[in-house]
């Protein structure tokens, strides 16, 4: 089983729907991401996450809110989809170490 | 917080040629690691490495710490090597512990 899996794989969606993205890993690690890619560019931080009670803004967290709902989910949630939030989703956990493992991502189309 | 830049942009190779990636960082890092994100977009491991030399079949990197700056060597190229391939990297303290900084990428096609 992959270490890090996230649904759904692709999704189509409408402007101003509300959509979750959710996120699982077995690591057994506190630490989750959430990251996006534009095409053409490198992932960009939306919120992390190290610990349960811990919840962070990263980069570019406008339009966007999350939900740690146990040390091994982590979710992400569009309230109001709006076309340029159209883009690659990614969650990743890392290791003490800051090893970054990187789940399968998730295709978002807002139209 | 970091600024990571990769180079080149974009590299076309015929099959069989060898090639050298570079990435520089901006501060010193707790963590760097190299990508390569396959045409369907998944984003593979290739290397764990915030300083020192490793080997992995094909691909070696060196991470030169003190200069603030990494190599992704590929030898043998073969066309399965093509797509993106990124360097990213943590901050070693400050306010951006623990978050990856990606680079833009370089864009690698390999040619049969």
């Amino acid at each position: 089983d992959a270490d890090v899996t996230q649904t759904p794989r692709n999704r189509i969606t409408k402007t101003g729907k509300r959509i979750m993205l959710e996120c699982s890993q077995t690591k057994g690690h506190d630490r989750m991401y959430w990251y996006r890619q534009d095409p053409g560019l490198g992932l960009r931080l939306i919120y992390y996450s190290f610990d349960v009670k811990d919840i962070n803004k990263g980069e570019i967290s406008d339009g966007y809110s999350v939900s740690r709902q146990a040390q091994a989910k982590f979710s992400l949630s569009l309230e109001s989809a709006i076309p340029n939030q159209t883009a690659l989703y990614f969650c990743a956990t890392s290791d003490p170490t800051d090893y970054q493992y990187f789940g399968p991502g998730t295709r978002l189309l807002v139209l | 917080g970091i600024q990571v830049e990769q180079s080149p942009p974009d590299l076309i190779l015929q099959e069989g040629a060898n090639s050298t990636l570079r990435c520089n960082f901006s501060d010193s890092v707790n963590n760097l690691q190299w990508f390569h994100q396959n045409p369907w977009g998944q984003l593979i491991n290739l290397f764990y490495i915030p300083s020192g030399t490793k080997q992995n079949g094909r691909l070696s990197a060196t991470t030169v710490a003190t200069e603030r700056y990494s190599l992704l060597y590929i030898s043998s190229s073969q066309t399965t090597d093509s797509g993106v391939y990124f360097c990213a990297a943590t901050n070693a303290g400050g306010t951006s512990y623990g978050k990856l900084t990606f680079g833009q990428g370089t864009i690698l096609t390999v040619h049969p």
